[in-house]
């Protein structure tokens, strides 16, 4: 089955500052990335995702990358604020089924 | 903004006693999703659930759990028999189609199991 590993499990980084996340998945058949934002308590809310017909998607601040060959994708974050501190889970899926199987998280951290 | 709603958002237990958790998934979602993350862990799929059955499961989803949609809008997750070791966060989520779509998640039941 799929395995989803992710780095790092802490991220601390000054506001405005530049946050990098970054995943690998071991099943090449997975063709769709989402990213997660939970922050404490609550439940996690996608804050974008990508497919693997295109290398990078961006949303203002928030940017993903996939690497189809090296089978990693990351998560960057332009411009940090206090708000955007929270735990984020990388997860994948195929088209041989709709569970998502998770990272095991990162926790950001953005000083003021 | 349509959201999933889970009941209770806490549930304390006995072991060995039966619990059924509650989910009302988004109305025109055609998906249905349990998921589990123990404190301080990753979320872990459970249980996919599409036109009245169970399209996937993984291993954590044992004999000891069911799912089942008992009128048009309730999705349900019962443990017949608890153990210490089910104590989690379980997520409900749906999703309008399956295979790389959105999934939406509710709020979470915590579910603590003495």
């Amino acid at each position: 089955g799929e395995n989803v590993e992710q780095h790092p499990s802490t991220l601390s980084v000054q506001e405005g500052d530049s946050a990098v996340i970054k995943c690998t998945y071991s099943d090449s058949a997975s063709n769709y990335f989402p990213w997660y934002k939970q922050e404490l308590g609550k439940r996690p809310q996608l804050i974008i995702d990508i497919r693997s017909n295109v290398g990078e998607k961006k949303d203002q601040r928030i940017a993903v990358t996939l690497n189809k060959t090296a089978k990693h994708f990351s998560l960057h974050i332009t411009e940090t604020q206090p708000e955007d501190s929270a735990v984020y889970f990388c997860a994948a899926s195929n088209n041989a089924g709709n569970m998502l199987t998770f990272g095991g998280g990162t926790r950001l951290m953005v000083k003021p | 903004e349509p959201e999933v709603t889970q009941t209770p958002s806490h549930q304390v237990t006995q072991m060995g006693q039966e619990v059924i958790l509650r989910c009302v998934p988004i109305s025109n979602h055609l998906y249905f999703y349990w998921y589990r993350q123990i404190l301080g862990q990753k979320v872990e799929f459970l249980v996919s659930f599409y036109n009245n059955e169970i399209s996937e499961k993984s291993e954590i989803f044992d004999d000891q759990f069911s799912v089942e949609r008992p009128d048009g809008s309730n999705f349900t997750l019962k443990i017949r028999s608890t153990k210490l070791e089910d104590s989690a966060m379980y997520f409900c989520a749906s999703s309008v189609s399956g295979r790389a779509n959105e999934q939406f998640f509710g709020p979470g039941t915590r579910l603590t199991v003495l």
